[in-house]
């Protein structure tokens, strides 16, 4: 079945540790998305990739990275510098296009201890 | 002003109801038009695209008007399994990237 893959599903960081959440989809889109959402709020856009060895920044990108070396693989890593990384970290996809539907992953909660 | 507007609700309304929200967005040159649906602690969901002529897909309807650069999302006869919360999603700029409003919770009560 195609799909998008995030794990782990829980993931816990102690302060000033980094951390890679994964992201792997087989529907072979070019455009993949990191997003995150907070209780009670909409997803906010951290960063975005369209092709392959290229990636932009999203809206609220500090404190984050990625890379996008392969088509199917889109990590994000949540560095120490993220001050209020505790939130629910979302991957998506889509076909490149403007009438194109995005696809989800079933998330990441992060939560610092 | 956020690209994307939605009232948050809660619309706490009895089954068999029929419920509508509104989404604005704040970029006219904005092309697509989605609404998702959300339940708790999972990932968006596409419920369905929404087209300039309007769409229907059994209970549910979605409507946009250019004009006043707003979408809208009708459901009829409510259904406890409806409880959720339906995200509004334009795809913003020359990129076309997905951008979501905070989304409108929805309970449907017996």
């Amino acid at each position: 079945d195609g799909g998008i893959t995030q794990s782990p599903k829980y993931l816990f960081r102690k302060e000033g540790q980094n951390v890679t959440l994964s992201c792997e989809q087989n529907l072979n889109h070019d455009a993949m998305y990191w997003y995150r959402q907070d209780p009670g709020q909409g997803l906010r856009l951290i960063y975005y990739s369209q092709i392959v060895n290229d990636f932009q920044k999203g809206d609220i990108a500090e404190g984050y990275s990625v890379s996008r070396e392969k088509k199917e693989s889109f990590p994000l890593t949540v560095t120490s510098a993220q001050k209020n990384p505790t939130a629910f970290y979302l991957c998506a996809s889509r076909t490149v296009g403007h009438n194109t539907e995005a696809f989800f992953g079933q998330g990441t909660r992060l939560t610092v201890v | 002003r956020k690209e994307v507007e939605q009232d948050p609700g809660p619309f706490n309304v009895p089954e068999g109801a029929t419920v509508a929200f509104n989404c604005t967005y704040s970029n006219s040159a904005s092309q697509s038009f989605f609404w998702y649906r959300q339940d708790c602690r999972k990932e968006p969901k596409l419920l369905m695209s929404v087209y300039s002529s309007g769409n229907e897909d059994g209970r549910f309807t979605a409507q946009l008007n250019r004009a006043s650069q707003y979408i809208s999302l009708l459901i009829r006869d409510s259904k406890l399994s409806d409880s959720a919360t339906y995200l509004c999603v334009v795809n913003r700029g020359g990129s076309y990237i997905p951008t979501f409003g905070r989304g409108t919770s929805l309970i449907v009560h017996p």
